[in-house]
């Protein structure tokens, strides 16, 4: 089974503050994504990785940051968290279309999710 | 206008009955996707598809690629199927990233 884990199911933080959101997949994807969740807006792409070191942005970059420095990590930085951004954070993995097999077809693996609220 | 659409936005159904949950969307897709997420925020895939039709239990999901729709069924509805069902898109034009539906938030009732 495809594994993705994340640092934290809730955090709270402050205004102001740095925040650290961390994604592990253990199925060697090469892709791996950041969306955050909304009531009403359903899931929006935020960043995505399609290989280490590599970065793409997604619909809504603005106050956030990633980086990706080995292939079954990927984090997603808070430079500077606003209430706005307090949101459900989703991360997910999938595999490099090139070696997809056609039944599996870039479907992406979710983790649980880490709901952030910022006072 | 969003590129992918659903309906309903919000169902209650009984205990027992049929619900379709209707996906669709306006762009050239390589394939369909169908999620489900249950109180607490993990989502679990439950069917891709590009063609036809596919069942799982209690669940069977169609797409009509000439009609850019897809449907989800649940026969014998059961209460743990409530959940918010969330259709998503892989547009053509882009491998990796995918486009969500708002997502049907179903709750049934025994």
């Amino acid at each position: 089974d495809v594994k993705v884990t994340q640092s934290s199911r809730y955090l709270v933080k402050r205004t102001g503050e740095k925040v650290f959101l961390e994604c592990v997949q253990d199925m060697d994807h090469e892709n791996m994504f950041w969306y955050r969740q909304d009531p009403g807006l359903g899931l929006r792409l935020i960043y995505f990785s399609y290989d280490v070191k590599m970065k793409e942005k997604g619909d809504i970059p603005e106050g956030y940051s990633v980086s990706r420095e080995k292939k079954e990590r990927f984090s997603l930085i808070l430079e500077s968290a606003s209430t706005n951004q307090t949101s459900m954070y989703l991360c997910a993995s999938s595999l490099w279309v090139g070696r997809a097999q056609r039944s599996s077809y870039n479907e992406q693996f979710f983790g649980p999710g880490t709901r952030l609220t910022v006072l | 206008k969003n590129e992918v659409e659903q309906s309903p936005q919000n169902l209650t159904a009984q205990e027992g009955e049929f619900i379709t949950i209707n996906c669709s969307y306006s762009v050239g897709i390589s394939a369909l996707h169908w999620l489900q997420q249950h109180p607490g925020g993990g989502i679990v895939s439950l069917f891709m598809l590009s063609s036809g039709k596919k069942k799982h239990g209690r669940l069977i999901a169609t797409i009509n690629i000439q009609e850019k729709h897809s449907s989800l069924h649940i026969t014998a509805s059961h209460p743990r199927d409530s959940a918010v069902y969330i259709c998503a898109v892989f547009k053509r034009t882009s491998y990796d990233k995918v486009i969500f539906g708002p997502g049907t938030s179903l709750s049934v009732i025994p």
